[in-house]
Formats: structure tokens, C-alpha cells, sequence
């Protein structure tokens, strides 16, 4: 079935340290990718996303990759701050007229940003 | 993005018991989808909501145990049935997929005594 592993749990970082979380998903339809943050206590955001026809997205310090091949994409987030700390999910799915849509979490990322 | 509102924010209920969990957006949305966090673990989707047709359940979620309802295009329910301890998580809804991706209500903290 469709799965999405994240890599790694945990990562601790120093504040102004980049940070790197990867995912590789199962399903070879899947076409849209978004990443989600979530603050203690608080409900899924998105941060950012990327769409099979792009290679590469950047807001700012963030940005994603993705490899279609390998069906893997990472996040990546440069100049780390303490308010960066949270649990960032990754997650695939397929979009198009004809299907739902319907997300496919990884295992969720715990970052932990050290002053 | 949709404002999304679900209610009640959290409840803490007896086993055995029934609670239904509200989603109002304030915009219509075709689909609107019911996802399950349990304490520390990531999303799992438990249904998709479809006004005017019956939700679509993924694996290991039936129907007697997780009833959903689409009356319209900005309003869905789901309920928890014969809650055991074991049903204790943040119950989410979402909407999408449109030009944007999908956005989440802030949850429902459910806790099973």
C-alpha cells in the first residue's frame, strides 16, 4: 500500500545551524507533496509544497527538493531559530480530477533549535 | 485559506459512550477529510467526505465505528462509537484539495476514562 518513511525521529540542531529532514514515498503516482509543521498543542500547518513538475521550492528559508526517481524529497531549512522547534511532517499525494487528494503522513520529525 | 472550526475543542468521556465531532468551513469545499493523531504519532487518515455520497473509509476504519456525515458543502461530522481507551487522540478535519493544499481545524482532544 502507499507509505511515506521520514528520516530522521529526532534532530537536534544550534540556533543558525541548517536542518534537513527526508522522506521517500511508495507510491509512484503520487504528484504533490506539502510539508506540515506542528507546534506542541497546536494543529497541522503548511509550510510549504512542491508539485511533481518541479525539481526545487524555496521560501525564503525554506525549500524543498524532490528526486521523482528515487521518490524521495527533503526539506530543507537554513539559519535555524528556536521558534523553528516543532515536529515537521512530510506527506504524498496523488491529485487530480479523478482522486481525492487524500494525504499519506511520514512518521513526523521532532527539531529541536538550541540558542 | 478556508477558516476551518471544529467543536468540540476537547471532551473527556466515558467508555462505552458516543461523541460526535463537529467541522464547519466558511467557504464550500468538495472535500473534506477526517484524520486521527494519536498521542505523538503523526496523521492517519480515517475517512474522506464527500457531500451527497457516502464517506470513503480506509483501511482498518469502518463505518460503526467512525460514522461521518456530508450534509452540505461546509458542514461534516464525524462520531466516535463505543469509545474505549484506546480511542483517546486529536481527531482533525481537513479540506481540500483546491488551488491550495489541505488545511486543518485546530482539533478535537479526545480523552476515553
Amino acid at each position: 500500500g502507499e507509505n511515506v518513511e521520514q528520516h530522521p525521529s529526532t534532530l537536534s540542531v544550534q540556533e543558525g545551524d541548517s536542518a534537513v529532514i527526508k522522506c521517500t514515498y511508495s507510491d509512484s503516482a503520487s504528484n504533490y507533496f506539502p510539508w506540515y509543521k506542528q507546534e506542541l498543542g497546536k494543529r497541522p500547518q503548511l509550510i510549504i509544497d512542491i508539485r511533481s513538475n518541479v525539481g526545487e521550492k524555496k521560501d525564503q528559508r525554506i525549500a524543498v527538493t524532490l528526486n521523482k526517481t528515487a521518490k524521495h524529497f527533503s526539506l530543507h531549512i537554513t539559519e535555524t531559530q528556536p521558534e523553528d522547534s516543532a515536529v515537521y511532517f512530510c506527506a504524498a499525494s496523488r491529485r487530480g480530477s479523478s482522486n481525492t487528494g487524500k494525504l499519506i503522513f511520514g512518521q513526523g520529525t521532532t527539531l529541536q533549535v538550541k540558542p | 485559506s478556508a477558516v476551518i472550526s471544529q467543536k468540540p475543542s476537547r471532551d473527556i468521556c466515558q467508555r462505552g459512550t458516543s461523541l460526535t465531532i463537529q467541522c464547519q468551513v466558511d467557504s464550500q469545499v468538495t472535500m473534506m477529510f477526517w484524520y486521527r493523531q494519536q498521542p505523538g504519532q503523526s496523521l492517519t487518515l480515517i475517512a474522506t467526505a464527500n457531500q451527497g455520497s457516502e464517506a470513503t473509509y480506509e483501511s482498518g476504519f469502518v463505518i460503526d465505528k467512525f460514522p461521518i456525515s456530508r450534509p452540505n458543502l461546509t458542514f461534516s461530522t464525524l462520531t466516535v462509537s463505543n469509545m474505549s481507551p484506546e480511542d483517546s487522540s486529536i481527531y482533525l478535519c481537513s479540506v481540500g484539495p483546491g488551488p491550495s493544499s489541505q488545511h486543518f481545524g485546530d482539533g478535537t482532544r479526545l480523552s476515553i476514562l
